[in-house]
C-alpha cells in the first residue's frame, strides 16, 4: 500500500487565524487525494477532492473559501482552513487514491486541530 | 451522501471470543473495503473486496461482499487485546471516487 504523512499531526491556534495541512504521498504519484473531517466517535466524512493541477471538488456543505486546497505536486496537497473558529476543532486526515482497477485509499495519520 | 449503516456500533468481548459485524446500505457499491482506526491516528486498511460474492482472509480476519452488493461482513477470529479499535467499512463506486463510510464498530475486548 501506499505511504502518506501529513504534517503537522497536531495544531492549537487562536480563533481568526489560518492554519495549512499538508499531506504527502511519500512513495507514489496520486492524481488524486482527498480530505476528510472526522468528529470525536463519529465516522469520517469527506470534504472533498484534490485533483493534481486543477481545482478541488467540495462535498455539498463544505465551503470552499473556507477551506482551500491546493494539490500543486503529484505528491503534495495542502488544506488550509481560514479564519478558523473552535467549531472547526476536529481531526482532518487526507488520503490517497492508487489508479487502477482497485483504486483503494491509503489514509494519512489525520491532523488534530484545536481552535480556541 | 448516502452513509452505511454499520452494526453493532460496540462490541465488548473476552480474549479468544470471534467477532462479527456488517455493513448494509441501499445501494449497490462495487469495492467494499474494511479499516480499523487506532485513537488518534488515520484508518488503516485491513481488507478490500472487489467482487460481489468474494470471501478474503486476512490472518484472523474474514471479510465476505454480499451477492447483492449491497452488504458486507467483518469477522476476527480468537480476539487479543491489540483486535482494540473502531472498525469501519467503506463502499466505494465506480463512478466517483469518493467513499462512504459506516458509523464505525468499537471494539473492547477483555484480557
Amino acid at each position: 500500500g501506499a505511504v502518506v504523512s501529513q504534517h503537522p499531526s497536531w495544531v492549537i491556534c487562536k480563533s481568526g487565524t489560518s492554519v495549512k495541512i499538508e499531506c504527502r504521498s511519500l512513495d507514489f504519484q496520486a492524481t488524486t487525494m482527498f480530505w476528510y473531517r472526522q468528529f470525536p466517535k463519529q465516522s469520517l466524512m469527506l470534504m472533498a477532492t484534490s485533483n493534481e493541477g486543477s481545482k478541488a471538488t467540495y462535498e455539498q456543505g463544505v465551503e470552499k473559501d473556507k477551506f482551500l486546497i491546493n494539490h500543486a505536486s503529484l505528491t503534495l496537497s495542502t488544506l488550509t482552513v481560514t479564519s478558523a473558529h473552535p467549531e472547526d476543532s476536529s481531526f482532518y486526515i487526507c488520503s490517497v487514491q492508487l489508479a487502477g482497477a482497485s483504486e483503494t485509499q491509503y489514509f494519512g495519520p489525520g491532523t488534530r486541530l484545536l481552535v480556541l | 451522501g448516502q452513509q452505511l449503516n454499520q452494526s453493532p456500533q460496540s462490541m465488548f468481548i473476552q480474549e479468544g471470543e470471534d467477532v462479527s459485524m456488517n455493513c448494509t446500505s441501499s445501494s449497490i457499491f462495487n469495492t467494499w473495503l474494511w479499516y480499523k482506526q487506532d485513537p488518534g491516528e488515520g484508518p488503516v486498511l485491513l481488507i478490500a473486496l472487489y467482487k460481489a460474492g468474494e470471501l478474503t482472509s486476512n490472518g484472523r480476519l474474514t471479510a465476505q461482499f454480499g451477492i447483492t452488493r449491497k452488504d458486507s461482513f467483518l469477522n476476527i477470529s480468537a480476539s487479543i487485546p491489540s483486535d482494540v479499535g473502531i472498525y469501519f467499512c467503506a463502499g466505494q463506486k465506480w463512478n466517483n471516487n469518493d467513499m462512504r463510510f459506516g458509523a464505525g464498530t468499537r471494539l473492547t475486548v477483555k484480557p
